[in-house]
């Protein structure tokens, strides 16, 4: 079974570039969650959908930071213009019922 | 502000003996507890869970117990192993308001051989 695949796996990109961070959902999940890792905040919800449609997206950090669903089985987070301070570990998640979400591996981001 | 707090960043235990990791949490409206488990390099993977009509859910080694008079709940471990180590994720939702799961900044666990 294949799971939440996410891309790329590590990024390194220059202060003010756009990063575009890419989200594979599990067949037939419904839900889907990105969450970002950073040791000061642990992981911290960023935005969910479900069903396509944008639920929350009050952890989406500043007007810097979007994503989108443009199908049912793939999402994209992006950061345009990137900062320092968006170094983290970015996780993708998604859900088809109940309580239990499914993570990716992650997308390692560096912005120097 | 944090409504899931793991106030143990890191914990070390003899290979065989008991792990019990701790997790507490703010919001009266969660109803439902998990956890998670992360190695380094990879994606957090689910381990356990309780309903908060429960005390308590065991699955093998992992056991978890929940007071909610006190929103408190622990992860027990036994025996611990060193496939164990990993940072251990306490998660918390509210299944009739919002569906996000909130977790807390997790415990990294060692166990030594």
């Amino acid at each position: 079974d294949a799971g939440v695949i996410q891309s790329p796996r590590h990024e390194v990109t220059e202060m003010g570039q756009e990063v575009t961070l890419r989200c594979k959902l599990i067949s037939g999940h419904n839900s889907l969650f990105w969450y970002r890792q950073t040791m000061m905040r642990g992981l911290e919800l960023l935005i969910y959908f479900n069903n396509n449609v944008p639920i929350d997206d009050s952890g989406m950090p500043e007007d810097r930071f979007s994503a989108k669903m443009p199908n049912a089985s793939f999402s994209t987070l992006k950061i345009q213009p990137s900062e320092p301070r968006d170094s983290a570990v970015y996780f993708c998640a998604s859900r088809f019922s109940g309580n239990t979400i499914y993570f990716g591996e992650g997308s390692w981001l560096t912005v120097v | 502000d944090q409504q899931v707090k793991q106030n143990s960043p890191s914990l070390s235990v003899q290979e065989g003996r008991i792990s019990i990791l701790n997790c507490d949490y703010t919001n009266s409206m969660f109803d439902y507890f998990l956890w998670y488990k992360k190695y380094p390099a990879e994606g957090p993977t689910f381990l356990i869970s309780i309903s908060s009509i429960k005390d308590k859910n065991e699955d093998g080694r992992f056991t978890v117990f929940l007071n909610k008079s006190a929103k408190h709940l622990s992860l027990h471990i036994v025996p611990s192993q060193p496939g164990d180590s990993a940072v251990y994720f306490c998660a918390a939702i509210d299944q009739g308001g919002s569906e996000k799961l909130v977790f807390g900044k997790g415990t990294k666990l060692t166990v030594n051989p």
